[in-house]
């Protein structure tokens, strides 16, 4: 069964100071998916970076980065010079059995990162 | 830009009442997904479908119903609202091994 966890409920960061959300996983499944999605108070869900089980090299996306140890079963989200903007709710997303149509995505738990000015 | 759509964005109905929630997109992706999220919480998965006339329950049970008649069109329907439905139900579309693109969300509230 899949398996998506966030040990970290809340977390505050000074302004312009790098953070790092935690995500752990567990699947069987050789062939997955990881992804992350930032979730303002407004409601809507935006896609912030995608990390494949194969992919050799750590995901990145402007500010973000994936640091993936697939020994570890970890995809930890890295934001660098945090922003007041970046305050949000984020989660931690898994999709097993690549394109398979049996293939769906489930979701962690959410951190909530609060940037202080 | 991703373009998949959901109506009423919000939603004040009384208990009994039937209602649809209405999720389209127009990318042509094969996959779609309802998930149900309380305010501050995590997405439960509860419905998904692999292409027309596909459709699996998800992770959490509930006791909504979804169709999958076109492609494009992914619909929910209560047939008897209860207060304990009260929630932000969000609509996906994925096509390959890459992100789901979600809808704004229909934030529901039963009275």
């Amino acid at each position: 069964a899949q398996k998506i966890t966030q040990t970290q409920p809340g977390m505050f960061v000074q302004e312009k100071e790098a953070v790092t959300l935690d995500c752990t996983y567990d699947t069987s499944d050789p062939s997955y998916g990881l992804f992350w999605y930032k979730q303002p108070s407004s409601g809507e869900m935006i896609f912030l970076i995608y990390q494949g089980s194969y992919d050799q090299q750590n995901a990145t996306e402007g500010r973000y980065s994936l640091n993936f140890q697939k020994a570890r079963k970890s995809a930890n989200l890295v934001i660098s010079a945090s922003q007041l903007g970046d305050s949000a709710m984020y989660f931690c997303a898994m999709r097993e059995g690549g394109d398979s149509s049996a293939s769906k995505i489930i979701f962690g738990s959410g951190t909530r990162l609060s940037i202080r000015p | 830009e991703a373009d998949i759509y959901q109506t009423p964005r919000y939603l004040v109905i009384g208990t009994g009442k039937k209602i649809t929630l209405e999720c389209s997109q127009t990318m042509g992706h094969d996959k779609m997904y309802w998930y149900q999220q309380d305010p501050g919480m995590e997405l439960h998965l509860i419905h998904y479908s692999y292409g027309v006339n596909s459709t699996e329950k998800g992770d959490l049970s509930s006791e909504s119903t979804v169709s999958r008649i076109r492609t494009e069109h992914f619909p929910l329907t209560l047939e008897s609202a209860r207060p304990s439905h009260t929630s932000q139900y969000l609509c996906a579309s994925s096509g390959g091994t890459r992100e789901a693109f979600f809808g704004q969300g229909t934030r529901l509230t039963v009275v």
